[in-house]
This record gives C-alpha cells, structure tokens and sequence, in this order.
C-alpha cells in the first residue's frame, strides 16, 4: 500500500549541530518529495522539496537527498538555531492514484541553545 | 498564486450536529482538492480525494456517509462532519496541487473542530 516511514520521532540536538531526518516510501513511481516544517495549529509551511529527477537539492542551512533505488529520502539541517525546533514531516505523491501526497509520522525537533 | 482559503478557522459544535467545512481555490481551478485530519500530536491522514463533478474517493476506513464531500465548482470543495461526536474532534486541513508551478501542493489553513 502507499506508505511513507519516518524516523527519528524526535530529535535533540545542540545548537549548531547538524540534524538529519529520514523517510522511505513505499512505491516507487513516487516522484515529489516535500519537507514541511508545522507549528501548532498550523498549515504545514514547506521548507524545501525535491522531485525524482534530481539526487539532492540545497536551500542554505536545508538540504534533501533522495535515494530513488533504495526508496528513501532524507533531510539534513545544519548549523541548527533554537528557532529550527518544530515537527517536521516528510510526504511522497504517489502518482498511480490522483497524485495524493501521503505524510510521514512527524519527527520533533529540539534545539537547545 | 495558488491560494487556498479555508473556513471556518475554528468551530464548536454539539454532538449530533453537523458541520460544513470550505475550501475555496482564490486565483486558480482546483479540479482536485484533498482532505486530511489530523489529531494532536499525530501525522497528516488523508480522508479523502474530491474532484470536481465526480464522486469523492475515500481512504480505507473513512466513512463516506459520515463524512460527506463535495467539489461542485472549480473552485469550492466542502467537507460536511455529520452526526459529529467527540471523537471527531480534529484538525481537518484541504490541499491542492499546485497548478501555478507545475508540481506541488497549497493548503488551507485549517479547521479546528471541538465536539462537545
């Protein structure tokens, strides 16, 4: 079935330090991957995306890398800042059925100063 | 572009009640929009797919007859909580593919529902 894994649920790290957050999906015709960034009560803001023609995309201290043999993508922030704590979530399209985007578990960021 | 707006923000209801939940496309068609709760401290569930003119696809195990969808016009899906109960309480949220850009996807802004 469409399915999209993400690990770690949560995640403490230094400020300064590098957090990475990983995803596997399950079909492999998925071809967008979005990373969102979601405060309580919120839309989820998208933070960076990176779609299957292309291996890893940078946007300053946000970076994805895609794996589309293994199925897996992954979220890399470096230079963590107390604002970057947030619940991110990771979302693969699966596009055999109306292009739905299905949504990863969620991971907690804690970034202590 | 590619706005998305999102009524009610919040709502209270009794239990028994129903209640209708709007999504209007403000600067582009939106022939699909999707559906999705999400509880408190969980994940985005996509509840459903509505497009426009058709009938609406609903995810496994979501009720159709409770939780009524329609897409009658390019630019308006609702979602109707009917009989709602506590349980139903949740964040529901649309989505859109972005018609602007080719590939992606514009959310609404939510809908806050408290059951008592």
């Amino acid at each position: 079935g469409e399915n999209v894994e993400q690990h770690p649920s949560t995640l403490s790290v230094q400020e300064g330090d590098s957090a990475v957050i990983k995803c596997t999906y399950s079909d492999s015709a998925s071809n967008y991957f979005p990373w969102y960034k979601q405060e309580l009560g919120k839309r989820p803001q998208l933070i960076i995306d990176i779609r299957s023609n292309v291996g890893e995309k940078k946007d300053q201290r946000i970076a994805v890398t895609l794996n589309k043999t293994a199925k897996h993508f992954s979220l890399h922030i470096t230079e963590t800042q107390p604002e970057d704590s947030a619940v991110y979530f990771c979302a693969a399209t699966f596009p055999y059925n109306t292009d739905k985007l299905i949504f990863g578990t969620g991971t907690r960021l804690q970034v202590f100063p | 572009g590619a706005v998305v707006s999102q009524h009610p923000s919040w709502v209270i209801c009794k239990s028994g009640t129903s209640v209708k939940i709007e999504c209007r496309s403000l600067d582009f068609q939106a022939t699909t929009m999707f559906w999705y709760r999400q509880f408190p401290k969980q994940s985005l569930m996509l509840m459903a797919t509505s497009n426009e003119g058709s009938k609406a696809t609903y995810e496994q195990g979501v009720e159709k007859d409770k939780f009524l969808i329609n897409h009658a016009s390019l630019t308006l899906s609702t979602l109707t909580v009917t009989s709602a109960h506590p349980e139903d309480s949740s964040f529901y949220i649309c989505s859109a593919p972005r018609m602007d850009r080719g590939y992606g996807y514009t959310f609404g802004s939510g809908t806050r529902l408290t059951v008592v």
